[in-house]
């Protein structure tokens, strides 16, 4: 099964901050690669797809890049409401697998 | 638009059998694959399976040898049938809609919390 592996687990910012979470796939995914937004008790949210294409409704201060085993999602402009967790997830294969998250915390 | 719902029973003993359904409204197309992902407390999201509404079905070796999903397009739902039930498997249940491209799930159940104890 291919890994994912996110850094950091966590990070703490503030209102206004240009935020980094990296996800780093075991093997080779091509642009494979999708990005959920999870706040406490809540489903996860799809936020972007096939490594950088804006989900419906989502905001244009999340931007996704990347391909092949490194990806990136940026928040440009930290926003009260997106104090939340974030996970990638890879769909290269049949069998999906996750990054573990990254809590992003108010500074 | 689609809608999700999950239902199943919130607690279950050790070593019995897990059963969940998935209701869903709105679209229930060929094209889509529908999901399993559960969560435990505090913890990451771990897929289970998939099944197609024509019932294809992919599923995580980690489950292989103790889930069973199942479709029923009459009634529009799916279900997921987990057995051997230990403390381990304690988490919130996430039924999803699995798109086709890069197996992203677009939409999801609000999810089901189930507890695994005696």
């Amino acid at each position: 099964d291919i890994q994912m592996t996110q850094s950091p687990s966590s990070l703490s910012a503030s209102v206004g901050d240009r935020v980094t979470i990296s996800c780093r796939a075991s093997q080779n995914i091509n642009y494979y690669l999708n990005w959920y937004q999870q706040k406490p008790g809540k489903a996860p949210k799809l936020l972007i797809y096939v490594a950088s294409t804006l989900s419906s409704g989502v905001p244009s201060r999340f931007s996704g890049s990347g391909s092949g085993t490194d990806f990136t999602l940026t928040i440009s402009g930290l926003q009260p409401e997106d104090f939340a967790s974030y996970y990638c997830q890879q769909g290269s294969t049949t069998e999906v697998t996750f990054g573990g998250g990254t809590k992003v915390e108010i500074k | 638009q689609v809608h999700l719902q999950e239902s199943g029973p919130k607690l279950v003993k050790p070593s019995e059998t897990l059963s969940l359904t998935c209701s869903v409204s709105g679209s229930f197309m060929s094209t889509y694959y529908w999901a399993w992902i559960r969560q435990p407390p505090g913890k990451g999201l771990e897929w289970i399976g998939a099944i197609s509404s024509s019932g294809s079905t992919n599923y995580n070796p980690a489950f292989k040898s103790r889930v069973t999903l199942s479709v029923d397009t009459s009634r529009t739902q799916f279900s997921l049938t987990l057995t051997s039930l230990t403390a381990a498997d304690t988490a919130m249940y996430y039924c999803a809609r699995q798109r086709d491209y890069s197996s992203q799930f677009d939409s999801w159940g609000q999810g089901t919390l189930v507890t695994v104890s005696s």
